[in-house]
């Protein structure tokens, strides 16, 4: 099993440019996830999917829109992006809200 | 929202001493108290939880501490290892949250060989 999977691992935009992450899990988990992290701050959440067909607001989901395409995939949507949108972000994956969370290994990102 | 503090945010530790973390919360809802570690360029992973339930769980040279009255919880390594240089996030969740973790803001421990 991949367990949970991002790309791209690495991207770079300019000011009011428009990009998709896109994040897929093998482990017919039932919640998926959006965080961000910025140096000293810790994970932020973005977005959320307590299930397949759901999709709710986290702590910092300005600029950000997201799509639960199925079960398996969960994708973030950049639509002008902003400098202050330079961070790493990092998708999740959960059985349900009451269990752990399986976190993939990141997509970095710079915006110009 | 929870307000969520750890203490401290740097931790510099010898080989073999313990190491512990603290985390406070804010909202006594709270039921759910996790710790996450995270390698230098690594996903988090989770290395243990605590349900409000229990008021300590061990696994190996890692434990967690849980003080509901007070609204805080701690991690413990003993015998740390170099392995154990990472940082460490708590983050508690209340009920109601609608399965949102709070992550406070790490804390990196470095163990001198």
């Amino acid at each position: 099993n991949a367990g949970v999977t991002q790309t791209p691992k690495f991207q770079v935009l300019k000011t009011g440019q428009s990009m998709t992450l896109q994040c897929a899990q093998d482990m017919n988990h039932n919640s998926m996830y959006w965080y961000r992290q910025d140096p000293g701050m810790g994970l932020r959440l973005i977005y959320y999917s307590a299930s397949e067909g759901t999709t709710d607001k986290g702590e910092v989901p300005n600029g950000y829109n997201v799509s639960r395409l199925n079960k398996r995939e969960f994708s973030l949507r950049l639509e002008s992006a902003a400098p202050s949108q330079t961070s790493v972000y990092f998708c999740a994956s959960s059985f349900d809200g009451d269990n752990e969370q399986f976190f993939g290994p990141g997509t970095r990102l710079t915006v110009l | 929202g929870e307000n969520v503090e750890q203490h401290p945010s740097t931790l510099s530790v010898q080989e073999g001493d313990s190491a512990v973390i603290k985390c406070t919360y804010s909202d006594s809802a709270s039921n759910y108290f996790p710790w996450y570690k995270q390698e230098l360029g690594k996903r988090p992973q989770l290395i243990i939880d605590i349900r409000s339930n229990v008021g300590e769980k061990k696994d190996q040279r890692i434990a967690v501490t849980l003080n509901k009255t007070a609204k805080h919880f701690s991690l413990h390594i003993t015998e740390t290892q170099p392995e154990d240089s990472a940082v460490y996030f708590c983050a508690p969740r209340a009920t109601g949250s609608d399965y949102k973790l709070s992550f406070g803001a790490g804390t990196t421990v470095t163990v001198r060989a």
